[in-house]
């Protein structure tokens, strides 16, 4: 399967961590990334991991991933205002050359 | 370096009539993908060009079509327009293909089907 299943809503404080969690199926993905959706605006890449990798830490973002129960998750430190946004998890499979997989999106909402 | 356009931003037609919307990638990727977004489905690939040639195609009708010029620039066409293709539909653009090529998402164009 190539299903790829998050969360709708996340709503924290301004300051605390935000974590998003993403599931997908199909054990053979290779690398694995978060996008972020502004109101209006196209997708933004934020990071992305490869599968043979735990974590991945870019600035105030950290990438977990668990192979074992096909689980991801996006780790955002001192959340802001800011990041209030949709945050897509997507995959590609390990044939290569196909298209992105996207979740249905999570939607970060921070409170002031 | 420009980013990702695609024109028009914003498009209004009637059910029945055909649309053309267009998308400039960054300069020196070859590849370019479409995708429709909408509440219900989400975000669902239609295609993807790789030297002007279909690469993928998503499991979308026939009404969906697209190409890609040699200058990597690429079209998708909309034809005899329903209800149901109201929606934003993105375009990105990757110096290859596959897994190991970010793909980098224009602003989008929000079609809207009356």
């Amino acid at each position: 399967g190539e299903d790829v299943e998050q969360s709708l809503f996340l709503s924290v404080r301004e300051g605390d961590s935000s974590v998003i969690n993403c599931t997908y199926t199909d054990s053979s993905s290779t690398y694995l990334y978060w996008y972020k959706q502004e109101p209006g605006a196209g997708l933004q890449l934020l990071t992305y991991i490869f599968s043979n990798m735990d974590m991945k830490q870019d600035q105030r973002l950290t990438v977990l991933l668990n192979k074992k129960d096909k689980h991801l998750s996006l780790r955002i430190a001192d959340t802001q205002t800011g990041d209030s946004a949709i945050y897509f998890c997507a995959e590609i499979l390990s044939s290569g050359n196909t298209p992105l997989v996207f979740g249905k999106g999570t939607r970060l909402s921070v409170i002031a | 370096k420009a980013g990702v356009t695609q024109t028009p931003r914003y498009l209004i037609k009637t059910r029945g009539q055909q649309v053309t919307l267009s998308c400039s990638p960054i300069s020196g990727h070859r590849s370019v993908s479409w995708y429709q977004q909408t509440p219900g489905q989400g975000l669902q690939f239609l295609f993807e060009y790789f030297s002007e040639t279909q690469r993928n195609k998503g499991n979308f009708p026939g009404r969906f079509s697209g190409r890609q010029f040699s200058n990597s620039r690429s079209e998708m066409n909309v034809s005899t327009l329903e209800l149901g293709d109201s929606a934003l539909y993105l375009c990105a653009s990757s110096l290859g293909r596959g897994r190991g090529n970010e793909q980098f998402f224009g602003p989008g164009t929000r079609l809207t089907v009356l």
